[in-house]
Order: structure tokens, then sequence, then C-alpha cells
């Protein structure tokens, strides 16, 4: 069974620029949540969906973040102006439902210019 | 809030032998999970065993365990017979089962297995 696909893997660009990650949840899950990995603040939480409804968003930095699942099988995640203190690994995971076990995807190392 | 502190940055382990990761933790729910992941050097998060809070016996998955200790608030995870490829970060994670569903992570054990 395929996993949590995240793309892209690697993401390097221009303070300014919008930059959007994807995510691809396990199928059958109805449950996803963007985490973002810091050296200074660990994993955090940014946002979850459940049923492609927005949960809780309250972990979002700044309104220059943004987070949408526009169906069951996809979501996005977007910054638009990036900063270099976005630069971070963005995980996506998903599960079965909002009390299941969540599993992660690859990550997408983010690196802002 | 909910807490999760794992109190060792770091850790070495003799290969072959048994290692003990800790764990404590902080709720006011009261139901909720306890989870440990693995973070290898490559970067992905790997889900490793699951307690909840109502669980009556210790979650176990193959060489994984959890010494859960309710009253303690203690969740450690021991690896019996650690392997070379069991050198990685390890994260402790809680979740709330009855209201906030957000994963809360400790800050990790870096684990080193020695050959």
């Amino acid at each position: 069974d395929a996993g949590v696909i995240q793309s892209p893997r690697h993401e390097v660009t221009e303070m300014g620029q919008e930059v959007t990650l994807r995510c691809k949840p396990i199928s059958g899950h109805n449950s996803l949540f963007w985490y973002r990995q810091t050296m200074m603040r660990g994993l955090e939480l940014l946002i979850y969906f459940n049923n492609n409804v927005p949960i809780d968003d309250s972990g979002m930095p700044e309104d220059r973040f943004s987070a949408k699942m526009p169906n069951a099988s996809f979501s996005t995640l977007k910054i638009q102006p990036s900063e270099p203190r976005d630069s971070a690994v963005y995980f996506c995971a998903s599960s079965s439902g909002l009390k299941e076990t969540q599993y992660f995807g690859p990550g997408t190392r983010l690196l802002v210019l | 809030a909910q807490k999760i502190t794992q109190t060792q940055p770091g850790m070495f382990v003799q290969e072959k032998e048994a290692v003990t990761l800790d764990c404590t933790y902080d709720t006011s729910d009261p139901s909720y999970g306890l989870f440990w992941y693995k973070q290898p050097s490559s970067g992905e998060m790997i889900f490793l065993i699951y307690q909840g809070s109502y669980d009556q016996q210790n979650a176990t998955e193959g060489r994984y365990s959890l010494n859960f200790q309710k009253a303690r608030k203690s969740a450690n995870l021991v690896i019996s017979a650690s392997q070379l490829g069991d050198s990685a970060m390890y994260f402790c994670a809680m979740s709330g089962m009855d209201s906030s569903y957000k994963l809360i992570f400790g800050s990790g054990t870096r684990l080193l297995v020695r050959p």
C-alpha cells in the first residue's frame, strides 16, 4: 500500500516567492495533518482537516500560510510570500480518524533564501 | 494543557542490548493516547507503537514495548536486542481522545547503537 505522498521532497526558493507544498493522504484516511519541524521549535502542528474540513488552524503561524483540502485525496499548504524563517521540514500525516494513529509522509525540506 | 517531556537528549547503547527511552507527560484529558515515532537520519517519521490511556496491558510491537505507568504519567519505550539500524531520533507524542486531537511531541532522544 502506498503511504502518504508529499511533493516536492526538496524546495529552494527566494524570499518573497510563493511556495506550494502538496500531500496525498493514504487512501481511505479521512483525517489529514500538516506539521512543521525546526531545530528551534521541534515538531509543531499547523492545521488539521477531518473529512476535508479544516478543524483547527490555530497552529498556522501567520496569514502568509494557508491550507486547503479540495477533496479526500489531496491537500496543499501554501506560503505567500515566503520568508527565510519559514525554512523547515514540512510533514503531512493522515489517519483513519481523529483518534487514530497518524502516518507521516516523507516530508518536504524547504529552504527560503 | 498537554505536555510531553523527554529528558534524555542523547543515549548510547551497545548492539544487542536493551535500552529504555524516557517519556513523561501531563494532561487533563481523562482519555488520551501515547505514541512513539522513530526518525532516522533520512528524515521520515516512522510510527512504532501506541498505548491508550485505558489499555490494561502495556503495548508491544516486535522488539518495541511501552512501559506505561499511568500514576507516574510515564510512557517509556523499551527497545530489546538493539540493532545498528535503531540509531535514530525517537519522539514520544500524546493526543487527547475527547477534545483536542492534536499530536503533541516531545523534544526527542537521539539514540546511537554501538557495534
